[in-house]
């Protein structure tokens, strides 16, 4: 089945550094990827739509400098969250969808940031 | 924007108990599809539903899928603990692509 690697799945920095996220499909190719942030308890938003060889296109009211997200190639997308504060620790997760005829979305296993 | 309900938010049954999630979209759906989460995990997808008034069963689990496509409910026969986790059914409307909309999830917990 469609499988999605995400790493790291956790990381300390200090506050004002940058961290990237890996999101790669190991079976399968991506146009489209999918980052979500999710907080304690709480369901999974939607931050931006990766789309491979374009802009991400970004949902309302996550901001495109803070969250740079890239999609290089079809089987990788990178989420960077730069100049990171405490507010951004959170549970970030990647998805994608698998092949034709598969049409949940697979998604990777999170990257935990906490930002001190 | 859209709203994707889920109620309840928590619920706790003992083990061999039936458990039901339902779920409530502000607008009409092109389909809905259903994850679930275990504590400390990533949602794994369960099911798609697309026609109206669609019922699916897996096993002990039963989809259901509103006629007016705003709706539908996940059923669990007789729990078992590894049950476990949150369940969150996730739509998607016309127009929209790929993109999911989640629901704000029930989080189940089974004891024995």
């Amino acid at each position: 089945g469609a499988v999605v690697s995400q790493h790291p799945s956790r990381v300390i920095c200090k506050s004002g550094t940058s961290v990237k996220i890996e999101c790669r499909s190991l079976d399968f190719q991506a146009t489209t990827m999918f980052w979500y942030r999710q907080f304690p308890k709480q369901s999974l938003m939607l931050m931006a739509t990766s789309n491979e060889g374009s802009k991400a296109t970004y949902e309302q009211g996550v901001e495109k400098d803070k969250f740079l997200i890239n999609h290089a190639s079809l089987t990788l997308s990178t989420l960077t969250v730069t100049s990171a504060h405490p507010e951004d620790s959170s549970f970030y997760i990647c998805s994608a969808q698998g092949q034709e005829g598969y049409y949940g979305y697979t998604f990777g296993s999170g990257t935990r940031l906490t930002v001190v | 924007g859209q709203q994707v309900m889920q109620i309840p938010q928590y619920q706790h049954v003992q083990e061999g108990e039936d458990f039901t999630t339902y779920c409530n979209s502000s607008t009409t759906l092109s389909n809905i599809q259903w994850y679930k989460q275990r504590p400390g995990g990533h949602p794994v997808f369960l099911i798609q539903l697309v026609k109206s008034g669609e019922v699916k069963k897996q096993k002990r689990l039963t989809f259901q899928f509103g006629e007016a496509k705003k709706n539908s409910s996940l059923h669990i026969t007789a729990t078992q603990t590894t049950d476990v986790g949150t369940y969150f059914c996730a739509g998607r409307t016309a127009g929209t692509a790929s993109k999911l909309t989640f629901g704000t999830g029930t989080r189940l917990q089974v004891t024995l």
